[in-house]
């Protein structure tokens, strides 16, 4: 079993749409957890960081429930600009290594 | 805003030789990972770093694999006789430990030929 699974799309929606990503993880011994967004052939860069309270950054919602072992990523009024690869992450390990989900890749259309 | 730094940004080499990826943490930041991306698979984690040791490594670690930081600033993965498989992006990502959330350099293409 993928000890982060994401539906890997593609969602392509049109600009302004809401969208929402989801992830499980397996690992219930997982410390943090963490969107990432990756463009084509570049390194992943850090959205938010995801917590059981839900946190919020402008358009982008991150949501984690502990129980269910699920993440969530809302992302509203989406941009042409949000178009990427979006990466559901967890940290294991004494060194807090990063386990990476495969990604969903976002199309946003004009 | 500070980087984390990865040279070369491309590195083509053949079958059986040593490679050398370099990469500068951002300065105030204790705990160096390297990370690689086989093209169109997920990231992988190689290897942590954290007070001039290794903290863990990954089955993908094996013996080829080394790391070191040789100057208090540069952090480095060498690889000692390299495969045909050791082709992709090798990424390095480094965090200060608050929150562990990890920043990631723009990474090396690595093509093993």
């Amino acid at each position: 079993r993928k000890e982060v699974e994401q539906d890997p799309g593609p969602f392509n929606v049109p600009e302004g749409a809401t969208v929402a990503f989801n992830c499980t993880y397996s690992n219930s011994a997982s410390q943090s957890f963490f969107w990432y967004r990756q463009d084509c052939r570049k390194e992943p860069k850090l959205l938010m960081s995801v917590y059981s309270s839900g946190n919020e950054d402008g358009r982008f919602t991150a949501q984690l429930n502990r129980a269910s072992q699920y993440i969530s990523l809302l992302i509203r009024d989406s941009k042409l600009s949000d178009s990427a690869t979006y990466l559901c992450v967890g940290t294991s390990g004494s060194a807090r290594q990063l386990t990476f989900g495969s990604g969903t890749q976002l199309t946003v259309l004009p | 805003e500070p980087e984390v730094t990865q040279t070369p940004s491309h590195q083509v080499t053949q079958m059986g030789q040593e490679v050398i990826l370099r990469c500068v943490p951002i300065s105030n930041h204790l705990y160096f990972y390297w990370y690689r991306q086989i093209l169109g698979q997920k990231v992988e984690f190689l290897v942590s770093f954290y007070n001039n040791e290794i903290s863990e490594k990954s089955e993908i670690f094996d013996d080829q694999f080394s790391v070191e930081r040789p100057d208090g600033s540069n952090f480095t993965l060498k690889i000692r006789s390299t495969k045909l498989e050791d082709s992709a992006m090798y990424f390095c990502a480094t965090t200060s430990g608050r929150n562990y959330e990890q920043y990631f350099g723009p990474g090396t293409r690595l093509t093993v030929t």
